[in-house]
């Protein structure tokens, strides 16, 4: 069975402040891809990063970058110098290569950075 | 480029009643995902198709829940009749192809629907 568990329901920070979700996964296949999305008030999805089973390395893109660790089957995501403007639900998903493509997410992590 | 596009994108039914959600996809994409997201969790898939045919409509409760892609191109998810558990916002995403690394999903701002 496939799986994404975030533990954190929310997570209350002040601006400037680091932050780091989590994200754990379970699957049986040896090829899959990770992915995090941000959902701001407006309810949009937006895509924010895509990591496929093979690629281990960490990436960094500004002020967000993502850690992840097959020993563990764990793909981090943290904020540095987080601003209000990243008060977002943010959800981890999951997508094998062996079915049709679609995504199991997990139950995301409210995040809001007070001023 | 023209994101995917939902209308209506607020609905309050009272139970029992029926209702209509319609998705317009990104142009080009062949791929077509229904998902529903109770409030404080993760979407759920309902429906994929790929064209106008159905590719995975495993959780879709289809004693109530019907979606069609007639042409490829839109979509309709039709709930009847409703109940209260189904007080949800309902999301369409498109991707370009079924599988590989051109499988991105866009999402649309969804349709939030209230069953009282």
């Amino acid at each position: 069975a496939q799986k994404v568990t975030q533990a954190q329901t929310e997570i209350s920070v002040v601006e400037k402040e680091d932050v780091t979700l989590d994200c754990v996964y379970e699957t049986r296949d040896t090829t899959y891809y990770l992915f995090w999305y941000k959902q701001p008030p407006s309810g949009e999805l937006v895509f924010l990063i895509r990591r496929n089973s093979f690629d281990e390395q960490n990436e960094i893109s500004g002020r967000y970058s993502w850690n992840f660790q097959k020993s563990t089957s764990s793909f981090n995501f943290t904020i540095t110098a987080s601003q209000v403007v990243d008060s977002a639900v943010y959800f981890c998903a999951l997508r094998s290569t062996s079915n049709t493509g679609k995504l199991i997410f997990g139950q995301g992590t409210t995040l809001q950075v007070k001023p | 480029e023209a994101g995917v596009a939902q209308s209506p994108r607020y609905k309050i039914i009272e139970k029992r009643q029926s209702v209509a959600f319609w998705c317009n996809p990104i142009s080009g994409h062949a791929t077509l995902y229904w998902y529903q997201q109770i409030l404080g969790q993760g979407p759920k898939l309902l429906i994929q198709f790929q064209n106008n045919g159905v590719v995975d409509d495993s959780q879709l409760p289809k004693d109530r829940f019907s979606a069609e892609r007639l042409k490829g191109v839109d979509s309709t998810l039709k709930i009847q009749p409703a109940k209260l558990e189904d007080s949800a916002v309902y999301l369409c995403a498109s991707s370009l192809a079924l599988a590989g690394a051109y499988n991105e999903q866009f999402f649309g701002p969804g349709t939030r629907l209230t069953v009282l």
